[in-house]
């Protein structure tokens, strides 16, 4: 059963850094793309970014790109989001996807999500 | 960016059939995907391509459209299938979600 579980989420003050991780199981990592995305406390979704399946490209928002970074430690199935000088617009609940590439981009495994909130 | 909309909300009785729409501001060709989330719970995938059904998806659902105008079809509707339903589209950067359209069992 294909698993992804996030942590590192929680309160964080505006300007601060938060790293955010997703444990993955039931299927090989080191085979797929992941991305990240964002759902608002109003239900929006937004993209945020994915990072190839070897972790030699990543593809991100170009609204983020400058303040959040993607990585994965294949080694332990693990992705990241590393996100920088957060803003009260970043408080959403993250979510970890595994990335289908055929008959286009989509995510067809999600983690239960983080939830972060940017508040002084 | 393209923007993609749907209807805030439909309100069906189980055993009919619903159609949820989704308007794209540019052709997005077939890479439109459809998700299902239910309150509490995070998105799952229903329809990836426009048209092609995710494993283990009931039948009951389908997906419709390409450049511009697509449909996903709930036929019949159960009580099971309250839920927000969101479109995706994956053929232009950046990738983007619609609003999502909640769907209500009367």
């Amino acid at each position: 059963e294909v698993q992804l579980v996030e942590s590192g989420g929680g309160l964080v003050q505006p300007g601060a850094s938060l790293k955010l991780s997703c444990v993955a199981s039931g299927f090989t990592f080191s085979d797929y793309w992941m991305s990240w995305v964002r759902q608002t406390p109003g239900k929006t979704m937004e993209w945020i970014g994915d990072i190839k399946y070897d972790g030699s490209y990543t593809n991100y928002a170009p609204s983020l790109k400058n303040r959040f970074t993607i990585s994965r430690d294949n080694a332990k199935s693990t992705l990241y989001l590393q996100m920088s000088n957060v803003r009260s617009e970043d408080t959403a609940t993250y979510y970890c996807t595994r990335g289908a590439t055929y008959y286009g981009y989509n995510y067809d495994y999600w983690g239960q999500g983080v939830m972060v909130t940017v508040s002084s | 960016d393209t923007v993609l909309t749907q209807s805030p909300a439909l309100a069906v009785s189980p055993g009919e059939r619903v159609t949820i729409s989704c308007r794209a501001s540019e052709s997005v060709s077939t890479g439109m995907h459809w998700y299902q989330q239910k309150p509490g719970q995070q998105p799952k995938l229903l329809i990836y391509g426009a048209s092609n059904l995710e494993s283990g998806v009931p039948a009951r659902f389908s997906g419709s459209g390409s450049g511009t105008d697509f449909t996903l079809t709930i036929d019949p509707v159960e009580a099971d299938d309250t839920a927000t339903y969101f479109c995706q589209q994956s053929w232009n950067d950046p990738r983007t979600f619609g609003g999502g359209t909640k769907l209500e069992l009367k």
